[in-house]
């Protein structure tokens, strides 16, 4: 069983639509978890973090935690073809000092 | 404030060569973790460094080892590369328990072995 698992898309969302992306992680004992984006050719990049049950809101993207059922979700609003990239769910777990990631989501924005 | 940089960016090395990857950690950062990202596929850990030792490994084979060096700077050395070495070679640094605060990545090392 993967560790971290995310559907590989393509997921195609029309521009300014809200673009739905889920992961779900297998260890009981994770403690931090983080959305990156990579564009194609490039390196992870950092977007999102979030380390306790809810939701939590920065600009267009919002995160969300659901530790009971080992879950956690982003959402974009107001999509745009700049959003266009992979979108790589992330899992810490503190104790290992390690970080481990999902394959990754491609999301593509439609005009 | 410089990023984590990692040199070379491209690189083309012969089945059963050695190569070895560099990394400078972000500005008061001291933690390195190198990850393995084959296309199409999500970053694989290959291991962590923290005061000049090997704090955690992921399932990757003897032929892939590190060093860290007092100034935090990494190498990442593989020894008889196999096609399937072939990938994008992440270097990531962080502040003590990177898994809690995120990972800062350079824009890695391609590497093809032919």
């Amino acid at each position: 069983q993967k560790e971290v698992e995310q559907n590989s898309g393509p997921l195609s969302v029309p521009e300014g639509a809200i673009a739905s992306l889920n992961c779900t992680y297998s260890d009981r004992g994770s403690q931090s978890f983080f959305w990156y984006r990579q564009y194609s050719g490039k390196s992870p990049e950092l977007i999102m973090s979030i380390y306790s049950n809810g939701d939590k809101e920065d600009g267009r993207f919002t995160a969300q935690l659901n530790k009971a059922s080992q879950y956690v979700s982003l959402l974009i609003r107001d999509s745009q073809p700049s959003d266009s990239a992979t979108y790589l769910c992330a899992v810490g777990y503190s104790s290992a000092s390690k970080i481990i990631f999902g394959s990754g989501t491609r999301l593509s924005i439609r005009p | 404030d410089a990023g984590v940089t990692q040199s070379p960016t491209h690189l083309i090395k012969t089945r059963g060569q050695q190569v070895t990857l560099r990394c400078s950690p972000k500005s008061g950062h001291d933690t390195v973790s190198w990850y393995q990202q084959a296309l199409g596929q999500g970053p694989q850990f290959i291991f962590q460094y923290y005061e000049e030792e090997e704090r955690q490994r992921g399932n990757f084979p003897d032929r892939f080892s590190g060093h860290q060096f007092p100034n935090y700077s990494s190498e990442l050395n593989v020894n008889a590369l196999l096609l399937g070495d072939s990938a994008l070679y992440l270097c990531a640094s962080s502040q003590g328990q990177g898994a809690v605060y995120g990972y800062t990545f350079g824009s890695g090392t391609r590497l093809t072995v032919v």
